[in-house]
């Protein structure tokens, strides 16, 4: 298993350019989510997944878009990217029944100028 | 929403020492994980404990749920244990079962010097 994976690693944009972070988990996991960490601070959910189909906004969603077309992808979409949205952004899977013990992924780091 | 609260912020340590780090939060929850996130700011997930305790090697780890706390212990620390230690829960009012949807605290900074 790789687990859960994300790409890029690393991003510059501009402010106003649009973007999409790949994430992706071959655990089967039914849950997904989208979390960006701060510097200094620990991590805030911006949107989940309880499956195909079914997303729904976290703490932090404004600015992002998220769908969920199959079980194994979870994209988080920038449409007009700000500098507030430099971050480092972490997707994480978990099983719909049982602990609901969370994966993460190694994580995109994000720069807007 | 719930809130989490992790003491204290910054932890100084002589490779060997041992060490106690407290995780205080304001609602019942259904998931309550500890990670360890290196230096190379990947995410670890050190235990995965809503009540009881578990233990891993030199780390373990307990949760009064009842009075709404929980400790990671460190034991003969090494320097690969730096890093920060964030503490996440879920709210058991998030929606019923665990969605996964986890509220962190503002980590501790554990440094070890050899």
């Amino acid at each position: 298993n790789a687990g859960v994976t994300q790409t890029p690693k690393f991003q510059v944009l501009k402010t106003g350019q649009s973007m999409t972070l790949q994430c992706a988990q071959d655990m089967n996991h039914e849950y997904m989510s989208w979390y960006r960490q701060d510097p200094g601070m620990g991590l805030r959910l911006i949107h989940y997944s309880v499956g195909a189909g079914i997303t729904d906004q976290g703490e932090v969603p404004n600015g992002y878009n998220v769908s969920r077309s199959t079980t194994e992808d979870f994209p988080l979409r920038l449409l007009s990217a700000a500098p507030s949205q430099t971050s480092v952004y972490f997707c994480a899977s978990s099983y719909s029944t049982g602990t609901g013990e969370q994966f993460f992924g190694p994580g995109t780091r994000l720069t807007v100028l | 929403g719930i809130q989490v609260e992790q003491s204290p912020p910054d932890l100084i340590l002589q490779e060997g020492a041992n060490s106690t780090l407290r995780c205080n939060f304001s609602d019942s929850v259904n998931n309550l994980q500890w990670f360890h996130q290196n230096p190379w700011g990947q995410l670890i997930n050190l235990f995965y404990i809503p009540s009881g305790t578990k233990q891993n090697g030199r780390l373990s780890a307990t949760t009064v749920a009842t009075e709404r706390y929980s400790l990671l212990y460190i034991s003969s620390s090494q320097t690969t244990d730096s890093g920060v230690y964030f503490c996440a829960v879920e709210s058991i009012y998030s929606g019923g079962t665990s969605y996964g949807k986890l509220t962190f605290g503002q980590g501790t900074i554990l440094t070890v010097h050899p």
